[in-house]
């Protein structure tokens, strides 16, 4: 079984642009969380997705979004994008949502560079 | 307020040395625990949890854990480590619709 990829695996942006990010689950997941890790804050959990519907969200501003399809893939943007926002993003899928038992898969992450 | 703490931010140790690795939490409820480790350029692997049970959970590439609820623990062990073993490795516990890090240990094993 595949697990979870996300593209592109590296992104360089230059400020004020905004950029979208996408995550495929491991098949049959339902559940896609997003984190971001930076050497200062570490990870960071962005927001939770079930079924389309966003479930859970951190404590980030709007800039970030979410969404999630019907076959589970997600993708998240952030818009006006800011010096600190230089991450490496990871995706998570689960079988149920972060209240249940299952453990989360994390993808290779990708490396967002803003200049 | 839920968190997870790794006091050590850097542990070198000679290949075939034992390994402890520390972790604590601040959780209300009975936690649900987790061990993840990181090698550069990469995203995380589930190494072991802990959700009820036994305390002493056995994970992959030979790991264990050990939770402690009176002292708020879940150390991270290994009997023999290989130079493969140096990576970032992160306790985690499942907070509300999310789960919540510590700020990581970097593992580094000398020849």
């Amino acid at each position: 079984k595949a697990g979870v990829t996300q593209t592109p695996r590296y992104l360089i942006k230059t400020r004020g642009q905004q950029v979208t990010l996408s995550c495929s689950p491991i098949s049959g997941h339902r559940s896609v969380s997003w984190y971001q890790q930076t050497p200062g804050q570490g990870l960071q959990f962005l927001f939770e997705y079930f079924s389309e519907t966003q479930r859970n969200k951190g404590n980030f501003p709007g800039r970030f979004s979410g969404r999630q399809f019907s076959n589970s893939r997600s993708e998240m943007n952030v818009s006006t994008l800011e010096l600190g926002d230089s991450a490496l993003y990871l995706c998570a899928s689960s079988l149920g949502t972060s209240q249940s038992y299952n453990e989360q898969f994390f993808g290779p992450g990708t490396r967002l560079t803003v200049l | 307020a839920q968190s997870v703490t790794q006091p050590d931010i850097h542990i070198t140790v000679s290949e075939g040395a034992s390994l402890e690795l520390r972790c604590n939490y601040s959780y209300g409820a009975t936690p649900y625990l987790f061990w993840y480790v990181q090698s550069p350029g990469q995203g995380l692997q589930l190494l072991l949890k802990y959700f009820s049970g036994d305390t002493l959970v056995q994970g992959i590439k030979g790991f264990e854990a050990e939770f402690k609820r009176s002292q708020s623990s879940f150390n991270l062990r290994k009997p023999s480590v290989h130079w493969s073993d140096a990576a970032e490795y992160f306790c985690a516990v499942r907070g509300t619709g999310k789960l919540i890090f510590g700020q990581g240990t970097t593992l580094q094993v000398k020849p």
